[in-house]
């Protein structure tokens, strides 16, 4: 049972770098989310994807693109990396339109920017 | 906005006390409420939910009621063991459903 799955686990980049996150989920979810994890600011949801095709913003988007590459994958890009985007990067998934629905989380990357 | 305010820690308990640890929420309409369980170095995963008023979640030893009344989804669990040390997220998923809205997150270290 894999569910959600982020690569790679670990990054370190230096300022100005860019690169890719990948997020895939092999549960048949047709939502999307990606959230950034600080020390005492909980999870803050950065872009989501309700379905396929479709991306919106969340709470702290800015310096982020997202692409909804097919059901299954979710990718997160970093442009121009920064050191303020040093964090724990979590991907999850869930079931569209069912409030009561959990969302399930993968692993996290863990990307320090010098 | 919708928010949710859970109590600050750490919390240090020793093997078998019990466990309280407290969660309020603002948000418009009916919203479903979850606790999530992070491990170290691990992602974060479902403890448990409620998805109306009076419901109560239950998994692993762990309860919480939802009391709309005091807008709250405290976390309790009778007899803590070790194993249990971990961070304590309560959340809550509003009625468009397009996202979870986490609290900052409680640390439980539990010593035998």
């Amino acid at each position: 049972n894999a569910g959600v799955t982020q690569t790679p686990k670990f990054q370190v980049l230096k300022t100005g770098q860019s690169m890719t996150l990948q997020c895939a989920q092999d549960m048949n979810h047709n939502s999307m989310y990606w959230y950034r994890q600080d020390p005492g600011m909980g999870l803050r949801l950065i872009y989501y994807s309700a379905s396929e095709g479709t991306t919106d913003k969340g709470e702290v988007p800015n310096g982020y693109n997202v692409s909804r590459l097919n059901k299954r994958e979710f990718s997160l890009r970093l442009e121009s990396a920064a050191p303020s985007q040093t964090s724990v990067y979590f991907c999850a998934s869930s079931d569209r339109g069912a409030q009561n629905q959990p969302q399930h989380f993968g692993d996290g990357t863990r990307l320090s920017i010098l | 906005g919708d928010s949710v305010t859970q109590m600050e820690g750490p919390v240090t308990l020793s093997e078998e006390a019990f466990l309280t640890i407290n969660c309020t929420y603002t948000a418009t309409g009916y919203p479903s409420l979850f606790w999530y369980v992070q491990y170290p170095g691990e992602g974060l995963q479902l403890l448990l939910k409620a998805t109306k008023a009076d419901d109560k979640g239950s998994n692993k030893g762990f309860e919480a009621t939802y009391r709309k009344e005091t807008t709250s989804f405290h976390l309790e669990k009778g007899s803590v063991q070790v194993s249990d040390s971990a961070v304590y997220f309560c959340a809550l998923k509003n009625q468009a459903g397009t996202a979870l809205i986490f609290g900052k997150g409680t640390t439980l270290s539990v010593s035998s």
